[in-house]
């Protein structure tokens, strides 16, 4: 089976511009959750999608959204780009139960 | 505020030590606690612990969860120089299932 793949692996930005980063689920799950990952924080719970629905969020502003289509495919999306949002983005897909797996992640730095 | 706290944030031993990962945690309705390692970029899966005093092993690897105490530790003996990476320790809480709290990971660098 395939593991979680993300795209694109690595982005540079400027401020102010948005970004849309892609998710790919293992085969047959339908469990989404994305993170984001900086030395001073952590790991840090952004949102989950399930069935296209947005099942839970983290404590974010608005201008970090997602979305997930029919076939569990997922996008994340972050507007007006500020220099904090430079991170590493985790995605990670479960068939349901606590444990998630994870994609190799997309490196953003905002200029 | 729900949370989980990991000890020591960094490590540095040699190789062939035995070492122990500390994580303990406070939420508001435990699931399971769950234990990753991530080297480069993607954590990988280590184990899954939901009941007590019950003994998780995968090779020098093993884990237990004391939920009175609230915490578990990862034990790695004879390690290598490969055991080196950031050792995280997630809690699944509240809501619905796959919402994990993450701690901020301990640094384990194992030197020849």
């Amino acid at each position: 089976k395939a593991g979680v793949t993300q795209t694109p692996r690595y982005l540079i930005k400027t401020r102010g511009q948005q970004v849309t980063l892609s998710c790919s689920p293992i085969s047959g799950h339908r469990s989404v959750s994305w993170y984001q990952q900086t030395p001073g924080q952590g790991l840090q719970f952004l949102f989950e999608y399930f069935s296209e629905t947005q099942r839970n969020k983290g404590n974010f502003p608005g201008r970090f959204s997602g979305r997930q289509f029919s076939n569990s495919r997922s996008e994340m999306n972050v507007s007006t780009l500020e220099l904090g949002d430079s991170a590493l983005y985790l995605c990670a897909s479960s068939h349901g139960s606590s444990q998630q797996y994870f994609g190799p992640g997309t490196r953003l730095t905002v200029l | 505020e729900d949370k989980v706290v990991q000890s020591p944030l960094s490590l540095v031993v040699h190789e062939g030590d035995t070492v122990t990962l500390n994580c303990s945690y406070e939420v508001t309705n435990f699931r399971s606690l769950l234990w990753y390692k991530q080297e480069k970029k993607a954590p990988t899966f280590l184990f899954m612990l939901t009941s007590s005093g019950i003994e998780k092993k995968s090779g020098r690897l093993s884990s237990i969860l004391d939920k009175k105490e609230l915490f578990s530790i990862l034990n790695i003996t004879a390690t290598q120089t490969g055991d080196s990476a950031v050792y995280l320790c997630a809690v699944d809480y509240g809501g619905s299932q796959g919402n994990l709290i993450f701690g901020k990971g301990t640094k384990l660098s194992v030197k020849p």
